[in-house]
């Protein structure tokens, strides 16, 4: 499968823990974004990265960091997690680094669930 | 800030109904809307876009920006359609926002046999 991939799956940890969330983009893809869905919020944009460099920031803790690597995969921090944490992970790639050549067009993995108890 | 408000999180009709998923947005630009889909057990993808004035799976979505509206209408819902959808904004202002979509909380919709 050469679409996004995203690990781990499920992930259950306790109050004040640290995390990390990988994610693998699209072959060819360069631009990779991390949301997060929860029952109330809904899709929160969360941060972007183009070719390995910050592109982008929207509701981001500053509990949560993130990076990209040379290879594009990327990965998403999490620390000092707290019960509100507990959401449903989502990474997305993109060709480019504004959705030029497909607008709009996203292309999601199945996302990654964080249990905080 | 844009903002993106799906009205109803719960919305169900029986199948051969019409079917009408609200949206409305906020934004001091020209807006780029989309909708997209997730299935049961299925990635979020791409459903529809603005721009394009398609058809997809017997779905058309029209923005009204005398309204900021993009609402989404299928004239015949059938049981296939049933999944959550959400409806996202693209921004084209300049910044570290520029290019990154704006989700609606999204709307679940069931259709009934």
């Amino acid at each position: 499968d050469s679409g996004v991939t995203q690990t781990p799956k499920h992930l259950i940890t306790a109050t004040g823990q640290r995390v990390t969330l990988r994610c693998s983009p699209r072959s060819g893809d360069l631009s990779v974004y991390w949301y997060q869905q929860s029952l109330d919020q809904g899709l929160q944009f969360l941060i972007q990265y183009y070719n390995g460099e910050e592109r982008a920031k929207g509701n981001i803790l500053e509990r949560f960091s993130a990076q990209q690597f040379p290879d594009l995969h990327s990965e998403l921090n999490l620390s000092s997690l707290e019960l509100g944490d507990s959401a449903l992970y989502f990474c997305a790639s993109s060709v480019g680094p504004e959705l030029g050549s497909a607008p709009g067009e996203l292309f999601f993995g199945e996302g990654s669930r964080l249990t905080v108890l | 800030a844009q903002r993106v408000t799906q009205p109803e999180k719960l919305l169900s009709v029986f199948k051969g109904a019409p079917v009408e998923l609200k949206c409305n947005y906020s934004y001091s630009g020209s807006p780029e809307l989309f909708w997209y889909v997730q299935y049961s057990r299925q990635r979020l993808q791409l459903l529809l876009r603005h721009i394009s004035r398609e058809s997809i799976k017997g779905f058309t979505a029209d923005l009204n920006k005398g309204e900021t509206s993009f609402h989404l209408k299928k004239p015949f819902a059938q049981e296939e359609d049933s999944a959550m959808y959400y409806c996202a904004l693209k921004s084209s202002a300049g910044g570290t926002s520029y290019g990154k979509l704006t989700f609606g909380q999204g709307t679940i919709l069931t259709v009934h046999p």
